[in-house]
């Protein structure tokens, strides 16, 4: 069965620094995202991707984000200076078509910032 | 803003007992999803229901849509352990993103 491959599995990182976390959609998808899921919070939309731009974004994405589909398969999101808050389980998902039902998520990249 | 609620937010029940999870909001949502959620794994999709009423079956888990598209629920009929987890439903907000609700928890006890 396709899946979402996120790469790394677990990340730590000094307060500060630049992270990329590194997303492999399913081939055939359109639509790309990233949510965020602080320990023990619900799961919180970043940012969606479509036809190589941000569709929508949350508030959360603020100008420390961005997002790049470098080449047609990888899908990446970047954190320029990571803050102590930063610290949660990132999920890269994607989406076949507008209605959501194959929405897939990979298995979270964990970001622990110290 | 959107907001979804669930209940209950934990439910501990027996091997074998019926339970009914819920999804509200006061807003309208296009489309609505559930997915079960392991430790430290990203959401499973279970479900995308899309129109008002609609009911969709998936062996012993029922999923309705209510008729004003604001609400849904999943009823799970003879749980099992492996039902254990965490449930959440999301509604479609606008072309491109699910907004999730808090979640149930879920432990089946054999």
């Amino acid at each position: 069965e396709p899946e979402v491959t996120q790469t790394p599995s677990h990340q730590v990182t000094q307060m500060g620094q630049e992270v990329i976390l590194r997303c492999v959609p399913i081939s055939n998808h359109l639509y790309f995202y990233w949510y965020r899921q602080i320990l023990g919070q619900k799961v919180e939309f970043l940012v969606s991707f479509y036809n190589n731009e941000i569709s929508e974004k949350s508030e959360i994405f603020d100008d420390q984000f961005s997002v790049e589909r470098p080449d047609g398969s990888n899908f990446t999101l970047k954190i320029r200076s990571t803050k102590l808050e930063d610290s949660a389980m990132y999920f890269c998902a994607s989406n076949g078509g507008e209605q959501g039902p194959s929405y897939t998520f990979g298995s979270g990249t964990r970001l622990t910032v110290v | 803003t959107q907001l979804l609620e669930q209940s209950p937010q934990f439910l501990s029940i027996q091997e074998g007992e019926n339970l009914t999870v819920y999804c509200n909001s006061s807003s309208v949502f296009s489309s609505l999803q559930w997915y079960r959620q392991e430790p430290g794994e990203g959401p499973v999709l279970l479900v995308t229901v899309v129109t008002g009423g609609e009911v969709k079956k998936l062996k012993r888990l029922t999923f309705q849509f209510g008729d004003a598209r604001k609400d849904s629920s999943l009823h799970i009929t003879a749980a099992q352990p492996g039902d254990t987890g965490l449930y959440l439903c999301a509604g479609r907000s606008g072309t491109y993103k699910y907004i999730f609700g808090t979640g149930t928890r879920l432990k089946v006890l054999a």
